[in-house]
């Protein structure tokens, strides 16, 4: 199994529909990303939570929320898609404890991405 | 404001050469570096990071050097393989360990 699952692989969504992406992790890390990846713009920001009561908002945060049920669970929601959210989500984990050698203190384990199309 | 630049959004080299990915950066309080390396339809892999104190970090194939002075950053890969075709993220952190990543670098890689 992933250590970072992202559910659902694909969407199709029409326009005004309230859509939730859904991330798990099994690494055992506090610290949980949401980010969205555009053709030419790069793996950019949304929200970031770096324990169960803390949540943050990224760079690009305006239509979205999100909820961190559990140190393992983190869901990015979408209230009202729109088109220009059409777009490639990630969501990633790290531990800056330093528990993942391979990664450094200050690297990030991906999911394997979302893929959202708002029609 | 683009904090972390990769001005090549593509690479060509032949299998056995050399392939040089750079970066830019603009934040002076990065503390640290990373590259990531992403196929179609994976997730983004963590492939080396180098701190802000040092000027080089090798594992492998794969050395990243890092100038601070000039705020730049490269990653080598040597010999180029076909299966090092993929997008190439640079990222910078710094203590709030937030990473901001680059557009990113699709090398092709061609046997």
């Amino acid at each position: 199994d992933a250590d970072v699952t992202q559910t659902p692989r694909n969407r199709i969504t029409k326009t005004g529909k309230r859509i939730m992406l859904e991330c798990s992790q099994t690494k055992g890390h506090d610290r949980m990303y949401w980010y969205r990846q555009d053709p030419g713009l790069g793996l950019r920001l949304i929200y970031y939570s770096f324990d169960v009561k803390d949540i943050n908002k990224g760079e690009i945060s305006d239509g979205y929320s999100v909820s961190r049920q559990a140190q393992a669970k983190f869901s990015l929601s979408l209230e009202s898609a729109i088109p220009n959210q059409t777009a490639l989500y990630f969501c990633a984990t790290s531990d800056p404890g330093g528990a993942d050698e391979h990664l450094g203190i200050y690297g990030y384990t991906f999911g394997s991405g979302t893929r959202l199309t708002v029609v | 404001d683009q904090q972390v630049k990769q001005n090549s959004p593509s690479l060509s080299v032949q299998e056995g050469r050399i392939s040089i990915l750079n970066c830019d950066y603009t934040n002076s309080m990065f503390d640290y570096f990373l590259w990531y390396k992403k196929y179609p339809a994976e997730g983004p892999t963590f492939l080396i990071s180098i701190s802000s104190i040092k000027d080089k970090n090798e594992d492998g194939r794969f050395t990243v050097f890092l100038n601070k002075s000039a705020k730049h950053l490269s990653l080598h890969i040597v010999p180029s393989q076909p299966g090092d075709s993929a997008v190439y993220f640079c990222g910078g952190g710094g203590s709030n360990y937030k990473l901001t990543f680059g557009k990113g670098t699709l090398l092709t890689v061609n046997p």
